[in-house]
């Protein structure tokens, strides 16, 4: 069975400019989450998408958007890069199933290393 | 926001010793994850605690989830060079805005010396 599949692997982008990222989940799962690690800190949590909507955002700003299509895979979009966006961006999948009672374990991809000069 | 503290931040130890490395929080969560992550890769799910009071194990590893429901443990028996990494535990919660999303802690940096 193929895990959480991200692409690219890596990407340099410059001050203002646009970056998309890219997520195909585990087979079977319909919730997408994404995630920020910065070098040397935690995972923050960016958004989580299910069935195509968008069900939670953490704490970062309107720049930060995506989208969840009809097969599951998501996008991540980052308008506007600025330094401090240079980060690990991590997708991971799960199954949700309508309500939440409980965490079904997130299973991470590898990552997209973003980096803005 | 709901926060989650690890501790401790880093641990050298020896090949053959155990390692204990706990998370605590001021908010109660409904599940407890732990996951290990090796540089250039995502976050591998080690064990997950779905009541209070569960211990777990997998294999040289064994994770509770807190009575309180506001902390959880893991426990690494007869460290190997392998275990190196960085271990996070994680939590879900159900509530408010808190809704559907696992918020993580700090890390714990683990280096074994053979």
């Amino acid at each position: 069975e193929a895990g959480v599949t991200q692409s690219p692997t890596h990407l340099i982008k410059t001050r203002g400019q646009q970056a998309t990222l890219r997520c195909s989940p585990i087979s079977g799962h319909t919730s997408v989450y994404w995630y920020q690690q910065a070098l040397g800190l935690g995972l923050q949590f960016l958004l989580w998408y299910d069935e195509g909507e968008e069900r939670n955002r953490g704490n970062f700003p309107p720049r930060f958007s995506g989208r969840q299509f009809p097969n599951y895979s998501s996008e991540l979009n980052v308008n506007a890069l600025e330094l401090e966006d240079s980060a690990l961006y991590l997708c991971a999948s799960s199954i949700f199933r309508g309500t939440f009672t409980g965490g079904s374990p997130l299973h991470f991809g590898n990552g997209t290393r973003l980096t803005v000069t | 926001g709901q926060q989650l503290n690890q501790s401790p931040q880093s641990m050298f130890i020896q090949e053959g010793e155990d390692v204990s490395m706990n998370c605590t929080s001021s908010s109660i969560f409904n599940t407890w994850l732990w996951y290990k992550q090796d540089p250039g890769e995502g976050p591998v799910l080690l064990i997950a605690l779905y009541k209070a009071g569960e211990l777990t194990s997998n294999g040289r590893l064994t994770a509770q989830f807190g009575i309180t429901r506001k902390d959880s443990f893991l426990n690494i028996s007869a460290s190997i060079p392998s275990d190196v990494g960085i271990y996070f535990c994680a939590g879900f919660s159900t509530g408010g805005t808190s809704y559907g999303k696992l918020t993580f802690g700090q890390g714990t940096i683990l280096t074994v010396h053979p």
